[in-house]
């Protein structure tokens, strides 16, 4: 039980577009997700917070107009990337965390920006 | 605000034996818990071990073990027979008990290598 997936697992995209990353807690429902970045040889770093059906709490220093975060119903999570660059390239990873207050987390998204 | 700190960016172990992984952590808070997690090269997140702070007693889950020092904020984690398998980053993790938040807060991690 409390399988959290991720799609896609990996994605490659010009400067300028924007990216969907959806985040789904398969068997549970999540209350809570959380979005993190991690940057190679170093730690998650958590971008935000989101509640289902409320808006999503940033972390200090995290572009809430670049990482658009929408928190629909109790199984999906979705973080957008809009107008990516290169600078954005990073490994993304969502949490979920139900009625256990356990943080799930999924198999992470690869983002590339050429 | 509360910290995590692991001190040991790498350690290494011969199959078999025994490793001890360093962690402490700075709260004012009295109720909260503590997680090492595991990420192998293929960075699932995998939780390994968790231990509540008001529970005097180690957590153990099979080879790994936890030696909790709540007066000392000592959270170490022995990993015991050490299996090929084991090599991965390993992450200590706080999480309160006080506030309604399931918020983690991280340590920069401990990439630990096995050999044969």
């Amino acid at each position: 039980g409390a399988v959290v997936s991720q799609h896609p697992s990996w994605v490659i995209c010009k400067s300028g577009t924007s990216v969907k990353i959806e985040c789904r807690s398969l068997d549970f429902q999540a209350t809570t997700m959380f979005w993190y970045r991690q940057f190679p040889k170093q730690s998650l770093m958590l971008m935000a917070t989101s509640n289902e059906g409320s808006k999503a709490t940033y972390e200090q220093g995290v572009e809430k107009d670049k990482f658009l975060i929408n928190h629909a119903s109790l199984t999906l999570s979705t973080l957008t990337v809009t107008s990516a660059h290169p600078e954005d390239s990073s490994f993304y990873i969502c949490s979920a965390s139900g009625s256990v207050h356990e943080q799930f987390f999924g198999p992470g998204t690869r983002l590339t920006v050429l | 605000a509360q910290t995590v700190t692991q001190s040991q960016p790498e350690m290494s172990v011969q199959e078999a034996e025994t490793v001890t992984l360093s962690c402490t952590y700075d709260t004012s808070e009295s109720d909260y818990y503590l997680f090492w997690y595991k990420q192998p090269p293929s960075r699932q997140m995998i939780l390994v071990i968790r231990q509540e702070a008001y529970k005097q007693q180690n957590a153990t889950e099979n080879r790994f073990s936890v030696n909790f020092q709540k007066a000392a904020k000592s959270f170490s984690l022995k990993i015991s027979d050490s299996q090929l398998g084991d090599a991965a980053m390993y992450f200590c993790a706080y999480r309160t008990r006080t506030y309604n938040t399931d918020k983690l807060i991280f340590g920069t991690g401990t990439r630990l290598q096995v050999f044969p």
